[in-house]
């Protein structure tokens, strides 16, 4: 079984840019979770959709959305790029946060840098 | 605001001796905690959990004890290997929702 699938690896963008990063989480997984990891700050949980709904979403501004397809792949898009954004944003996915297998898998991550 | 909080950014233990890295919570609503261990360059990879209606979980030589008057949690490693040289996550769900603290730099020196 494939694992989590995040592209792109690696962006650079400058302030001022949006960006769209995509996740193809693992087949038959129909939860998925955004977070950012920045040095010092851990794993900040951006958003988590199940079903194309956003069930969940962290204290992150406006200019962070996300979106899930019929197929659970989803994207997250930054718009307005700050410096501050630079970041690794990593997916997980799992079968249902609600059910006993509660364990998140997670992607290899987009490392992000906005110049 | 930090749910999950992991005092330690670092640890430096000796192979062989026990690892113990910590982990504290806020909202008493979180009903299921797991460690996760994060190499360079790599997603985390789930390590091992436990559920709020215990109060240790054993998998080899990974145990977690939980402590939920305290809402502390922690997690042991014995005999410590130089593999284990990771950054660690603790991580604490409640309804759909799981929240990460910081990360514990473990090294484990030959």
């Amino acid at each position: 079984k494939a694992g989590v699938t995040q592209t792109p690896r690696y962006l650079i963008k400058t302030r001022g840019q949006q960006v769209t990063l995509s996740c193809s989480p693992i087949s038959g997984h129909r939860s998925v979770s955004w977070y950012q990891q920045t040095p010092g700050q851990g794993l900040q949980f951006l958003f988590e959709y199940f079903s194309e709904t956003q069930r969940n979403k962290g204290n992150f501004p406006g200019r962070f959305s996300g979106r899930q397809f019929s197929n659970s792949r989803s994207e997250m898009n930054v718009s307005t790029l700050e410096l501050g954004d630079s970041a690794l944003y990593l997916c997980a996915s799992s079968t249902d946060p609600q059910g006993l297998n509660e364990k998140l898998f997670f992607g290899s991550g987009t490392q992000l840098s906005v110049l | 605001d930090q749910q999950v909080k992991q005092n330690s950014p670092s640890l430096s233990v000796q192979e062989g001796r026990i690892s113990i890295l910590n982990c504290d919570y806020t909202n008493s609503m979180f009903d299921y905690f797991l460690w996760y261990k994060k190499y360079p360059a790599e997603g985390p990879t789930f390590l091992i959990s436990i559920s709020s209606i215990k109060d240790k979980n054993e998998d080899g030589r990974f145990t977690v004890f939980l402590n939920k008057s305290a809402k502390h949690l922690s997690l042991h490693i014995v005999p410590s290997q130089p593999g284990d040289s990771a950054v660690y996550f603790c991580a604490a769900s409640a309804n759909n929702d799981m929240r990460f603290g910081a990360g514990t730099r473990l090294t484990v020196k030959p």
